[in-house]
């Protein structure tokens, strides 16, 4: 069992824009701004695509933008396209572990 | 450009111990900015955060695995490495070294390619 909350899956047709959910606690989410989003491609390491809630690293579009409300982080792509198609893991500093997990995201482009 | 590599054993058997040995290239694991990391994912399954250890040997633990795990580090060679005992096929996955930085050290933002390992007889 993650310790972070995520749905199993998401969908939507290229070009619209989908949200995907990571729920924990006031000893994580809540209480940190430390919440991280990597994107994993099948067979591949998992690639950073938002950091401290709402930044992007260099080289990553501005279709993805993150925000985080209450115990809540949410990760949002815009425009979806093709290649978006991946899994998606919500992180964030926990301090009974450090890093905690979410379960992971399935995304499915239509 | 920062580069990790993962190496060891792709085979373990049940009650022995994994070990592997991650290879920086392209930075200093004695950066005083970062710390090194392991985390795992099983087959088809999400990731778990293993723990990470800082250049001077410091290093902290998932609670979960504490009990079984050490880290060590190797300045000299620019390497890591992880050591986890008393496996069983419940630790069948794909391991990855990593970078970890920011507020508690919690962010991964470079990745080794992974290596599974996978506890049989």
């Amino acid at each position: 069992q993650s310790a972070l909350t995520q749905p199993a899956s998401v969908s939507g047709s290229p070009g619209q824009s989908i949200t995907i959910s990571c729920t924990g606690t006031s000893s994580d989410v809540g209480d940190y701004n430390y919440v991280s989003w990597y994107q994993q491609h099948p067979g591949k390491a998992p690639k950073l695509m938002i950091y401290d809630v709402s930044n992007r690293p260099s080289g990553v579009s501005n279709r993805f933008s993150g925000s985080k409300s209450g115990n809540t982080a949410s990760l949002t792509i815009s425009g979806l396209q093709a290649e978006d198609e991946a899994d998606y893991y919500c992180s964030s500093y926990t301090s009974g572990t450090t890093v905690a997990f979410g379960g992971g995201t399935k995304l499915t482009v239509l | 450009q920062l580069q990790l590599q993962e190496s060891g054993p792709g085979l373990v058997k049940p009650s022995e111990t994994l070990s592997l040995t991650c290879t920086v290239s392209g930075g200093s694991i004695s950066s005083s900015s970062y710390y090194w990391g392991w985390i795992r994912q099983p087959p088809g399954k999400g990731l778990e955060w293993i723990g990470i250890i800082y250049y001077s040997g410091s290093t902290y633990y998932n609670p979960s695995l504490k009990s079984r795990v050490t880290i060590s580090v190797d300045t000299s060679k620019n390497q890591f490495s992880l050591k986890l005992n008393s496996v069983t096929a419940a630790d069948t996955a794909v391991y990855y070294c990593a970078r970890q930085t920011g507020g508690g050290a919690y962010l991964i933002d470079y990745w080794g390619q992974g290596t599974l390992v996978t506890v049989s007889s």
